[in-house]
């Protein structure tokens, strides 16, 4: 059973179209929320950590929060330098990847 | 700069093969892991470390050893190599344990297996 799942698969937004990203999770004891970035060919870069439902991290156009069952990942007026995977990871005794949201920014 | 690097990077192989890809950082973590990307799947636990001298089961252990000889170090090997472990591999290392999610990760190391 899937304790990660993230939705869509992909999304193609044009520049400066701000959109969300959801990351939804079934664990039961959630200790942390993780969102990463992963370029074509690279291993994933953390980007935020959440712990608690209503709790909110930005970083530059992205801006995470959480509820009791899922995250979101806004992007903010998007740039072409955005189009990444986001992964999303939870962590009750261990981590849990979801597959990723591919994102591809046009100019 | 603190770093953590994989070879090879890209690696071809037949079917029963022993294969070896390697892991080294130099964060001076304690905590060390190996993991595999495989598309539709999110990241896969293979193996884990906390420190030299210990190694752990993941999720999808059965197929791959590690040893952990050292701080910086963590190889990984695939006994047999099978299609099936035909993946993108990444290692990874942190300050805390398992279930804290702030990882580094290594560029990764694809591996196919014909």
């Amino acid at each position: 059973e899937d304790q990660v799942t993230q939705s869509p698969e992909a999304l193609r937004l044009q520049e400066g179209e701000s959109s969300s990203l959801n990351c939804s999770y079934t664990v039961s004891g959630l200790r942390g929320l993780f969102w990463y970035r992963q370029d074509p060919g690279k291993g994933p870069e953390f980007l935020f950590t959440l712990y608690s439902a209503g709790e909110e991290k930005e970083k530059e156009r992205l801006k995470a929060t959480l509820t009791k069952k899922e995250s979101f990942l806004h992007i903010t007026a998007p740039k072409p330098e955005d189009s990444a995977t986001y992964l999303c990871a939870v962590s009750d005794y261990k981590l849990s990847f979801g597959a990723g949201t591919t994102v591809t920014v046009r100019a | 700069d603190a770093e953590i690097t994989q070879s090879p990077r890209h690696k071809i192989t037949e079917t029963g093969r022993q294969v070896t890809l390697a892991c080294h950082q130099t964060w001076n973590h304690n905590n060390m892991f190996w993991y595999r990307q495989d598309l539709g799947h999110g990241l896969r636990l293979i193996h884990y470390s906390y420190g030299v001298q210990d190694t752990n089961k993941g999720e999808v252990s059965d197929g791959y050893s590690v040893s952990r000889s050292n701080t910086e170090d963590l190889p990984l090997t695939l006994e047999s190599a099978a299609s099936s472990q035909t993946s993108v591999y990444f290692c990874a290392s942190s300050e805390e344990g398992l279930d804290t999610g702030e990882l580094f990760f290594g560029e990764g190391s694809r591996l196919t297996v014909l």
